[in-house]
């Protein structure tokens, strides 16, 4: 079953604006990660928040982690073209080593 | 490093026919791991590794599929015989003691 679930499903907004995704998750974690994929490519790894920590800064990127809530999100701010991807959240539940991935959020930025 | 090697990145094949799917870690990684995507399922872990060694086949949809890695370097996953169900992207990754995944580019498989 998917430990991951995510919102939306599929965004569309205006380079420029900011983009949020929301991921929500069932067990413990001990941290959850975002990865993004373009099309017809494999993932790649934007930004890991450990389950002691609340907020994380890398670049254009926020991500937030809610224990109580079992629930993250990713802000882009500024967005651009070039961010138009789909994007995944993945939690690691101590489980040997293994990754749990959401469904995604694919987001389509206008130029 | 060239990162995750994946061959042959696309596969044509007829129903019943073998498939075998390579994937070339990053060195020095010990861990590797097997996803397909498909738009119905998302990504889905079938096999991971841990010092070549299969830890967790809970996610092998069927006796058709079976994975090895004989080395560090080398892994394949093979389905004998292909259905059409079983076209999708298979993906591998790899990763260190580091939590972060890192994958291949992906195999494109149609069976038809």
């Amino acid at each position: 079953s998917q430990q991951g679930e995510e919102d939306p499903q599929a965004l569309s907004i205006q380079e420029g604006e900011n983009a949020t995704m929301n991921c929500s998750y069932k067990t413990s974690i001990n941290n959850l990660q975002w990865y993004r994929q373009n099309s017809g490519r494999g993932l790649v790894h934007l930004i890991l928040i450990r389950s002691n920590e609340r907020e994380k800064h890398s670049g254009r990127l926020r991500v937030t982690l809610d224990t109580s809530k079992k629930s993250s999100s990713l802000l882009i701010t500024a967005s651009r073209a070039a961010d138009t991807a789909s994007y995944f959240c993945a939690t690691d539940a101590n489980q040997g080593g293994k990754l749990i991935f959401g469904q995604g959020t694919e987001l389509s930025v206008k130029p | 490093d060239a990162g995750v090697i994946q061959s042959p990145r696309h596969e044509v094949t007829e129903m019943g026919q073998e498939v075998t799917l390579r994937c070339k870690p990053i060195s020095g990684h010990d861990y590797l791991f097997w996803y397909r995507q498909t738009m119905m399922r998302g990504l889905e872990l079938l096999i991971y590794f841990n010092n070549n060694v299969p830890i967790d086949d809970s996610g092998m949809p069927e006796d058709r599929f079976s994975a090895k890695m004989p080395n560090a370097s080398f892994s394949t996953l093979k389905i004998q015989p292909s259905e059409p169900r079983d076209s999708a992207v298979y993906f591998c990754a790899s990763r260190s003691s580091r939590p972060t995944q890192y994958f291949g580019p992906g195999t494109r498989l149609t069976v038809l």
